[in-house]
């Protein structure tokens, strides 16, 4: 069983075009995550959720935001795709409090926008 | 923000032990260290994770001195799969990962 997983894999779009990714995690993890991971293979934090809140990084534009229907799903949504955008996204889900155990990764969308 | 700096990448044979160092000046009293490895087209994996002294699992060390200002991740006798991207994490596993950051990494190519 997949403990963390994301699709589509690869996502090719163009300009423009609004775009989802999903994320599923059936750790039963209280809080999940949104990385960007660029070409220079730094993984920032964009999104961090739990069933009470939600913390954005301010760096990350409005374009983005994460939707979560429930507990073991965080969706992200992007608006109007911009060049820049394209990199690989990850999800992530961790239960904080069981520090031992860290996070646990997707295997990440690679985003394309042409 | 607690930053991390590690060497930008690092050769080995196989059968050999890796000591991989991370320095780490302004931890912070709850801050823990953690280590993860990453290959490529997958996402970071759970290594190891200490506060000080020593942690071993069956995979790696994490060796921490008394002022928690550096550690060392020790990988022994590895293989040709051990060759990936090594990052050194430090953070506050309360603070709902906003504050630990992720930095470049140490990228390890093991050779036969």
């Amino acid at each position: 069983d997949t403990a963390v997983s994301q699709t589509p894999k690869y996502l090719v779009t163009q300009m423009g075009n609004d775009k989802s990714i999903k994320c599923e995690q059936n750790l039963g993890h209280d809080t999940m995550y949104w990385y960007k991971q660029d070409s220079k293979k730094f993984l920032k934090i964009m999104f961090s959720y739990n069933n009470k809140e939600l913390i954005i990084n301010e760096t990350v534009p409005n374009r983005f935001s994460p939707k979560s229907p429930d507990k073991a799903h965080l969706n992200l949504h992007i608006n109007s795709l911009e060049l820049g955008d394209s990199a690989v996204y990850f999800c992530a889900s961790s239960r904080p409090g069981q520090s031992r155990y860290g996070y646990t990764f997707g295997s990440g969308t690679r985003l394309t926008v042409v | 923000l607690a930053k991390t700096t590690q060497p930008i990448s690092m050769d080995s044979y196989e059968g050999q032990e890796v000591n991989i160092t991370c320095s780490h000046n302004n931890i912070a009293t709850n801050d823990y260290i953690t280590w993860y490895q990453q290959f490529p087209s997958q996402g970071p994996r759970f290594i190891i994770q200490g506060y000080k002294t020593k942690v071993t699992n069956e995979v790696a060390s994490l060796f921490i001195p008394a002022d928690r200002k550096s550690s060392t991740l020790s990988l022994p006798r590895v293989s040709l799969s051990d060759t990936a991207v090594y990052y050194c994490l430090v953070g506050d596993p309360l603070d709902g990962g906003f504050k630990t950051i992720f930095g470049a990494g140490t990228r390890l190519f093991v050779k036969a």
